[in-house]
Formats: C-alpha cells, sequence, structure tokens
C-alpha cells in the first residue's frame, strides 16, 4: 500500500528556523509536493521535488532523498502567519490526481 | 484569473438525506479532483474526472457519486447521509497533467 508519515504538531517561535519531516512508502514515485492550509481555508501549492536536492523558494525550502524515501520542508525567518497546516503529498504513478496521496499534515504554530 | 469556486460553503443536513456540492474549475483546467477533508485523516481521495469522464476514484461506499459537464464544472453527490459523512469536502483543478493541483475553499458538510 502507499503511506506517508509526517509529525502532527510542530511548534517554533517567530524568527525561527524549523523543519518538517515526511517519509513515503509508494509502489512507485513521480515526486514529492507540499502544501499549506490555514484554518478554514484552502490547501495552496509551495513546491514539488521530482529529483533529489534542495528547491528554494524565497523563505521556504523542499528538499527530497529518493533512496531514503525522504523529504522535508525548511521554512526559515518564520512569521506569525506561517502559522497553518502544511501537508506532504506524493505522486506514486503518472497522469489521475487519484494517484496523488497526502500525509495527514503538520500543524505549525509560531510564538511570538 | 478565477480561482476554482466551490458551492455552497456550508451546509446542514439531516441523516438519510441527499446533498449535492458544485465545484467551477480554473478557466482552461481538464481535471478536476474531490477530497474528503476530517481531522486527523488529512485529505481522503474521492474521484477525479477528465474531460466529462471517471478518471479514477478513491475507497468510498457507492454513496458518493460525481460528474462533470461539458464546461468542466463538476458535481458531487452524497446519498443517505451518514454522520460520519459530515467533513469539509475540497475540490481541485488542475490542466491534466502536471503536478500542481489547486483547491477551492471547500463546502463544510454537518450531517445531524
Amino acid at each position: 500500500g502507499q503511506s506517508l508519515e509526517q509529525p502532527s504538531e510542530v511548534t517554533a517561535v517567530e524568527g525561527a528556523i524549523v523543519q518538517i519531516n515526511c517519509t513515503y512508502q509508494t509502489s512507485g514515485f513521480y515526486g514529492l509536493s507540499w502544501y499549506q492550509q490555514h484554518d478554514g481555508g484552502a490547501p495552496t501549492f509551495l513546491s514539488y521535488n521530482a529529483l533529489d536536492g534542495l528547491e528554494e523558494t524565497g523563505r521556504f525550502s523542499s528538499f527530497l532523498s529518493r533512496s531514503d524515501s525522504y523529504g522535508y520542508l525548511l521554512l526559515q525567518e518564520l512569521q506569525m502567519k506561517d502559522s497553518a497546516s502544511y501537508f506532504c503529498a506524493v505522486r506514486f504513478d503518472g497522469g489521475s490526481q487519484g494517484n496523488l496521496i497526502f500525509g495527514k499534515g503538520t500543524k505549525l504554530s509560531v510564538k511570538p | 484569473k478565477a480561482g476554482v469556486t466551490q458551492t455552497p460553503r456550508y451546509l446542514i443536513k439531516t441523516r438519510g438525506q441527499q446533498v449535492t456540492l458544485s465545484c467551477s474549475p480554473i478557466s482552461g483546467h481538464r481535471s478536476v479532483s474531490w477530497y474528503q477533508q476530517t481531522p486527523g485523516q488529512g485529505l481522503q481521495f474521492l474521484f477525479e474526472y477528465f474531460s466529462e469522464t471517471q478518471r479514477n476514484k478513491g475507497n468510498f461506499p457507492g454513496r458518493f457519486s460525481g460528474r462533470q459537464f461539458s464546461n468542466s464544472r463538476s458535481e458531487m453527490n452524497v446519498s443517505t447521509l451518514e454522520l460520519g459523512d459530515s467533513a469539509l469536502y475540497l475540490c481541485a483543478s488542475s490542466p491534466g497533467q502536471g503536478n500542481t493541483i489547486y483547491f477551492g475553499e471547500g463546502s463544510w458538510l454537518t450531517v445531524v
């Protein structure tokens, strides 16, 4: 079967750096994505890794190691507005969105 | 470009009733997928439609159904509602290929 594991909650202070890990077990692998969801809002796309290494987009970076079936999202210079849930998602086959599975999410709380 | 629009945003239904939720994708997007989100369960894939055809289906009972119209708008229907169907139902659209999907704000369904 397919499964993703990520921590349920993480707490950090404003200005700090936080890393949210994601490990996966899937029958195939086409890429790892990250989505952010604020309470009451829609999930929004943050980043995508298909190959090993680090992808940087402003304060957010995402890393992938396919040999370890592992990735992480790194948030730097944390701001209060970063308080949200973060979901990793793995595409285990091409084409259909049904081949994209989501982790249960990590709730990030940023404190002053 | 307008985002994904879902209606209604909030609704309350009684056990045994049925409900229809609507989704208008981003203009030009041909793929529409539906997800159920409940606390602690993350995003669970319901089904995906592409060019009016169901392309994939998740592991939900037959009470959950959907369809897509020629203008790519989609509806999902849940019949014989149960208390456990209370959830946020999210619609997402994508061009059909690629790894980024765009979510709507969701429809909050409460079954009493």
